[in-house]
């Protein structure tokens, strides 16, 4: 079955320190990848996605992402995080096929602390 | 307009009560979801409706019970809840049927809790 693996459950980083999170999925055919950001007390806001194309794309709040087909990757990054990203990181994938196929499957999430 | 709408924002039921959740869309997607939240966990996908009709469905109880009425809204009839049912419910919408989408966009959920 397809799955998602965030390697890290809790982050924590100084204001200004650089971040990369990872997300490994396990489906080996055409997927589609996004980043979700859920902020306390707050729902779910779509960062970036990955459809085709550029393997390089960049979301909002300066975040951006890298999809690695031969590591089955799609890890996030931001050069210098603030204070206000402290959140809850979600990596999802969706298989555009098979008899999963639309599923959008969350990985277990990363808790990002930013100090002050 | 390119939001889904939920309501109610918080919802407190008791265990012998019915309530229903709504949610609403004018962004002429025809695939809508349900999903639970616990705090600090992912959310867990519950139902999938493809054009109105309930393509999936993960093996949830029969207390919670989904209703599509129409392209644009999406129900959640709730009756005889159990205190571990408490969580953040979330309804989403995509534009294509379950083979071939776009993003999805969540709506702002439902805390539910059940006294």
């Amino acid at each position: 079955a397809q799955s998602v693996s965030q390697h890290n459950h809790h982050v924590i980083l100084s204001e200004a320190a650089s971040l990369e999170l990872g997300c490994n999925y396990s489906y080996g055919g055409t997927v589609n990848l996004f980043w979700y950001v859920q902020y306390p007390g707050q729902h779910l806001q779509l960062l970036l996605k990955y459809f085709s194309g550029d393997p390089l794309v960049k979301g909002i709040k300066g975040f951006e992402a890298e999809f690695i087909k031969s590591k089955f990757s799609f890890n996030l990054r931001k050069p210098s995080v603030q204070w206000s990203d402290t959140a809850e990181y979600f990596c999802a994938v969706i298989n555009t096929g098979g008899n999963q196929g639309g599923k959008l499957i969350f990985g277990q999430g990363t808790e990002l602390s930013v100090k002050p | 307009d390119t939001e889904v709408t939920q309501t109610p924002k918080h919802l407190v039921m008791g265990m012998t009560n019915k309530k229903s959740l709504k949610c609403e869309q004018h962004m002429g997607h025809r695939a809508m979801y349900w999903y639970k939240q616990k705090a600090k966990k992912p959310p867990e996908l519950m139902f999938v409706y493809s054009y109105e009709k309930l393509s999936i469905n993960e093996s949830v109880p029969s207390r919670f019970s989904p209703e599509c009425p129409n392209s644009s809204l999406l129900n959640l009839h709730l009756h005889a809840l159990q205190p571990e049912d408490s969580a953040l419910y979330l309804c989403a919408s995509s534009q294509g049927d379950n083979r071939v989408v776009g993003g999805y966009t969540f709506g702002s959920g439902t805390r539910l809790t059940v006294v």
